[in-house]
């Protein structure tokens, strides 16, 4: 069926490290790609969207790579802070069709941890 | 900007209870989203509307829960009876109906069945 995939569950890495999620959809229509950041008890909030008509971009610490041919795209995190530590999700919108709307279809998630 | 407003931000009643929850979504917004969110099943999308209706409710877990939009600016989900099973965090979130356009989440409602 029409999902996406979300690795890995869990990540733990070193204050300054870099984190890397990535994820896999499976309708090669999807053209929009969005990532949220979910703190403690708080809701998503959006971080950072790709659209299909570009391959990378950035935001400060943050990046998002888009393969369409493989189906794939990744948020990269550089020089990782404590703050960082949350769970984050990412999102295509599957079977996009005029009228629609904007229906997403959520990954799993990945519970990131950032230590001091 | 306000942003997407839920209500109330917990609730917490006994099983076969009636349970409302708001939404009004950000203004000019013409898509709206009711999800739910728990540890076993991650976030679910349960219903959208599109300029207030109803396209797709093949989330809606059973017919005790049933949703509505009678303006532009106001959405309920309801849950009549309730039970135990339905405790989880109910989101809201809005966007512009046109594609590649991100949604916006309200701050949830937290609801207990006891």
């Amino acid at each position: 069926g029409e999902n996406v995939e979300q690795h890995p569950s869990t990540l733990s890495v070193q204050e300054g490290d870099s984190a890397v999620i990535k994820c896999t959809y499976s309708d090669s229509a999807s053209n929009y790609f969005p990532w949220y950041k979910q703190e403690l008890g708080k809701r998503p909030q959006l971080i950072i969207d790709i659209r299909s008509n570009v391959g990378e971009k950035k935001d400060q610490r943050i990046a998002v790579t888009l393969n369409k041919t493989a189906k794939h795209f990744s948020l990269h995190i550089t020089e990782t802070q404590p703050e960082d530590s949350a769970v984050y999700f990412c999102a295509a919108i599957l079977q996009p069709t005029k009228g629609a709307g904007n229906k997403l279809t959520f990954g799993g998630g990945t519970r990131v941890l950032v230590k001091p | 900007d306000a942003g997407v407003i839920q209500s109330p931000r917990h609730e917490v009643t006994e099983m076969g209870q009636e349970v409302t929850l708001r939404c009004k979504p950000i203004s000019g917004h013409n898509s709206l989203f009711w999800y739910r969110q728990t540890m076993m099943r991650g976030l679910e999308l349960l219903i959208y509307f599109n300029n207030n209706v109803p396209i797709d409710d093949s989330g809606m877990p059973e017919d005790r829960f049933s949703a509505k939009m009678p303006n532009a600016s106001f959405s309920t989900l309801k849950i009549q009876p309730s039970e135990p099973r339905d405790s989880a965090v109910y989101f809201c979130a809005s966007s512009f109906m046109d594609s590649n356009q991100p949604q916006h989440f309200g701050d949830g409602t937290r609801l207990s069945i006891l």
